[in-house]
């Protein structure tokens, strides 16, 4: 079964520094997809960013990269110039392995909780 | 398009009360699933619709739960005689056939059961 393991309950940052948020995940698969989301206090999940097991570069998307290391397992979130808006949980989750039945669930991290701070 | 759409955002029932929860997905999204996301954890997997078909169900979907999607547009679940355990955010996401990226999740139902 797939796991995901983020060990930062939370974390603190002052505006406008980077901040790493981790994230290790355990698959015996060779093709997998590793996610990073957003959920504010309203609830919503926010898509951030999408890692390939295959892709050979990190993946970014404007303040967000995703540091994949492969043989250590781990996928953590750079966020780049912190916002106060960026306060919220933050969870990583990987696709699990297609089922033959078109689904493409996702398992989820516990979430790390990120608090900017003036 | 306003994105994954969830009514109603929160509930209070009693327990033994039934509920039903609505998702209206991305129209053209023809892949939509139920997660729940109880108190310090991340949203588990409940079940998976690809157009109107229920074509996965997690072993968390009791037979008090019931998951419809009748004309592969808008889905409902419901739960039966609620009870205390069953307190928590119900969260429906939705995706393309195409994009095997990311999925859109709406903001969520929050249930409590008193």
């Amino acid at each position: 079964a797939q796991k995901i393991t983020q060990t930062q309950p939370g974390m603190f940052v002052q505006e406008k520094e980077a901040v790493t948020l981790d994230c290790t995940y355990d698959t015996s698969d060779q093709s997998y997809g590793l996610f990073w989301y957003k959920q504010p206090s309203s609830g919503e999940m926010i898509f951030l960013i999408y890692q390939g097991s295959y892709d050979e570069q990190n993946a970014t998307e404007g303040r967000y990269s995703l540091n994949f290391q492969k043989a250590r397992k781990s996928a953590n979130l750079v966020i780049s110039a912190s916002q106060l808006g960026d306060s919220a949980m933050y969870f990583c989750a990987m696709r699990e392995p297609y089922s033959g039945a078109g689904s493409y669930q996702l398992t989820f991290g516990k979430g790390t909780k990120l608090s900017v701070i003036p | 398009d306003t994105g994954v759409s969830q009514d109603p955002r929160h509930k209070i029932t009693k327990r033994g009360q039934n509920v039903t929860f609505r998702c209206d997905p991305i129209s053209e999204h023809n892949r939509l699933y139920w997660y729940r996301q109880t108190l310090g954890q991340g949203p588990e997997f409940l079940t998976y619709f690809q157009n109107e078909a229920q074509l996965e169900k997690s072993r968390l979907l009791s037979d008090r739960f019931s998951a419809e999607r009748p004309k592969g547009s808008f889905s409902t679940l419901e739960i039966q005689r609620t009870e205390q355990g069953d307190s928590a955010m119900y969260l429906c996401a939705s995706s393309h056939t195409s994009l095997n990226t990311e999925a859109f999740f709406g903001q969520g139902t929050r249930l409590t059961v008193v």
